[in-house]
């Protein structure tokens, strides 16, 4: 079964830009997670969606936005661009379970932000 | 608001077992507590979750007191291979009803030495 998988791998943006990571969840997995994870923040929760609905919000601004296809294939997108969001974004998929916390991560988008 | 704290740092060595600590309060009532494993340049991966009491599995234990205020990862006999570092992951109180938080440790960087 293929892994979850994310595209692009690295991504060079200047501050002001906008930017869409792409993320397909292993087949079958209806649930898609977001994460940041930085050297000073460590892993920190985005957003979760579920049927193409928003389930559960972490404290990020509204910068930070997503949306959930039909497939359950995800993309997250920061308008915007500020310096600290230099960062890896995470992105894992599960079967579906409030309350389950046994998620897949991909291998993550690195984004730099110049 | 959850809030986790776990060790920064443990050393080991080779078939030693290894228990690290997360101490979590606030957090959701009805949902597992997860441990997660991350190599350097790699998503983070599921090793074991629980709800109360213990937990095990072809490679970890889990101990989760009645209070559910922390709960123990145990790696029995570990390799050089288990160097890396190990986050708990709870969802806060409002897990579940759409604007709920998960909230990951600041990680446990484990190094394990011949």
């Amino acid at each position: 079964k293929a892994g979850v998988t994310q595209t692009p791998r690295y991504l060079i943006k200047t501050r002001g830009q906008q930017v869409t990571l792409s993320c397909s969840p292993i087949s079958g997995h209806r649930s898609v997670s977001w994460y940041q994870q930085t050297p000073g923040q460590g892993l920190q929760f985005l957003f979760e969606y579920f049927s193409e609905t928003q389930r559960n919000k972490g404290n990020f601004p509204g910068r930070f936005s997503g949306r959930q296809f039909s497939n359950s294939r995800s993309e997250m997108n920061v308008s915007t661009l500020e310096l600290g969001d230099s960062a890896l974004y995470l992105c894992a998929s599960s079967r579906a379970g409030t309350g389950d916390y046994e998620q897949y991560f991909g291998p993550g988008t690195r984004l730099t932000v110049t | 608001l959850a809030k986790t704290t776990q060790p920064i740092s443990m050393d080991s060595y080779e078939g030693q077992e290894v228990n690290i600590t997360c101490s979590h309060n606030n957090i959701a009532t009805n949902d597992y507590i997860t441990w997660y494993q991350q190599f350097p340049s790699q998503g983070p991966r599921f090793i074991i979750q629980g709800y109360k009491t213990k937990v095990t599995n072809e490679v970890a234990s889990l101990f989760i007191p009645a209070d559910r205020k922390s709960s123990t990862l145990s790696l029995p006999r570990v390799s050089l291979s288990d160097t890396a570092v190990y986050y708990c992951l709870v969802g806060d109180s409002n897990y579940g009803g759409s604007q709920g938080n998960l909230i990951f440790g600041k990680g446990t960087k484990l190094s394990v030495k011949p």
